[in-house]
């Protein structure tokens, strides 16, 4: 069945460093791919999403590319703030699976300063 | 403004006591979805609901129930026989536009539920 797979945390980093989160996925139609946001007692927020192969999507700093060949979907922020810190989910929907959403199971990220 | 509103944001009941959680939309979505969510795990499917008078078990659906009488609501009752019922709730809706999957989900504030 369809599936997404991300990089266990916790990560901390420090103030303006690179982030990379590494997303893969199983699925068996072709999939539109999103990336969300949680901060502490809240809901999820959409962060970016990309919809067929080699699409970017990107927000606030954040990007990720929709890589086919390798069923991946990283995140990758340039530069890193404290406020950045959050739980970061990598999700898939498909048509062939009824439109539900598959979420990985999170990665908690803490920047210091 | 328009949103997806869940109620309460704290929730406390009894053992054995049977809850209602209050999840309602007004960005005319016809997708519904109730996820549990508990400390330091992913995100685990309900149920969901596609339509309006319609609705699938999701992953761990036994315990709970749903209806879908209206587009805009989608309330999510836990029962006595969810056996670990503590968790935060969130419910979340999206276009269901035909031969696509590119809609994303809009997602409440969530409701904390605690069962003593």
């Amino acid at each position: 069945g369809d599936s997404v797979t991300q990089m266990e945390g916790p990560v901390t980093l420090s103030e303006e460093a690179f982030l990379t989160i590494n997303c893969t996925y199983t699925a068996t139609g072709y999939p539109s791919l999103f990336w969300y946001v949680q901060y502490p007692g809240e809901g999820l927020q959409l962060l970016l999403k990309a919809t067929k192969a080699d699409d970017k999507g990107s927000n606030k700093g954040f990007e990720a590319t929709y890589r086919k060949e390798t069923t991946s979907f990283h995140l990758e922020k340039g530069s890193v703030q404290v406020s950045d810190s959050a739980v970061y989910f990598c999700a898939l929907k498909t048509v062939d699976t009824g439109n539900q959403f598959y979420f990985g199971t999170g990665t908690s990220l803490t920047v210091i300063p | 403004d328009g949103g997806i509103t869940q109620s309460p944001k704290y929730l406390f009941r009894k053992e054995g006591q049977n809850v209602t959680l209050s999840c309602e939309q007004n960005l005319n979505h016809d997708a519904m979805y109730w996820y549990r969510q508990d400390p330091g795990q992913g995100l685990r499917l309900i149920y969901y609901s596609q339509i309006v008078n319609d609705f699938q078990k999701g992953d761990i659906a036994e315990g709970y129930s749903v209806s879908r009488e209206k587009k805009e609501s989608f309330p999510l009752t836990v029962t006595s026989a969810q056996k670990n019922p503590t968790a935060f709730y969130l419910c979340a809706s999206s276009i269901q536009p035909t031969g696509g999957s590119s809609s994303e989900a809009f997602f409440g504030q969530g409701t904390r539920l605690t069962v003593v």
